[in-house]
């Protein structure tokens, strides 16, 4: 079965560290990938998409991905986070065979000390 | 704020009554799903409808489930007989199709607790 494997599930980082969420999908096909945000309080926000081409594509606020197809991986980046980066994070997959099913990971929740 | 609209944003029921959401899209997105997210867990998908054609069911959408989208604009998504398990937050996205995937856009969702 299709699924997406989020590495981490918490994370705190001091103001200025670098970050790097794993993301791993269990699927052979096409995909798109996805990484959401959900901040305290409000509803899931797009962070960045890959559909094709340049398998770096960046974000808003900074962040980054890069899809590397023989390993199966999104994985999320961002040099420098900051105290406003407190959140958690999902990595998600659809399936392009025509159906619109989206696959998300269990989250990251991510901490920023300030 | 024309985002995804979802009502109400919170409901309380006792074990064994009937319940309904529903949720507003945007305007012009003709893609509409439904997801429930548990404590400690992404969103699942339990439906998604093309206009007001239901495309595709999760398993995870029992008997006691049914979501309606009838004139292709606003849907409902129905629980009968509620169990405790049921109790998850409810999400709905929609989304444009242009040929091409596109990202969902979330509402704020359902929250849902079945005492």
């Amino acid at each position: 079965a299709q699924s997406v494997s989020q590495h981490n599930h918490h994370v705190i980082l001091s103001e200025a560290a670098s970050l790097e969420l794993g993301c791993n999908y269990s699927y052979g096909g096409t995909v798109n990938l996805f990484w959401y945000v959900q901040y305290p309080g409000q509803h899931l926000q797009l962070l960045l998409k890959y559909f094709s081409g340049d398998p770096l594509v960046k974000g808003i606020k900074g962040f980054e991905a890069e899809f590397i197809k023989s390993k199966f991986s999104f994985n999320l980046r961002k040099p420098s986070v900051q105290w406003s980066d407190t959140a958690e994070y999902f990595c998600a997959v659809t399936l392009n065979t025509g159906g619109f099913k989206t696959i998300f990971g269990a989250g990251t929740r991510l901490f920023v000390k300030a | 704020d024309t985002g995804v609209s979802q009502d109400p944003r919170h409901k309380i029921t006792k074990r064994g009554q009937n319940v309904t959401f529903r949720c507003d899209p945007i305007s012009e997105h003709n893609r509409l799903y439904w997801y429930r997210q548990t404590l400690g867990q992404g969103p699942e998908f339990l439906t998604y409808f093309q206009n007001e054609a239901q495309l595709e069911k999760s398993r995870l959408l029992s008997d006691r489930f049914s979501a309606e989208r009838p004139k292709g604009s606003f849907s409902t998504l129905e629980i009968q007989r509620t169990e405790q398990g049921d109790s998850a937050m409810y999400l709905c996205a929609s989304s444009q199709s242009t040929g091409a995937l596109t990202e969902a856009f979330f509402g704020q969702g359902t929250r849902l607790t079945v005492v």
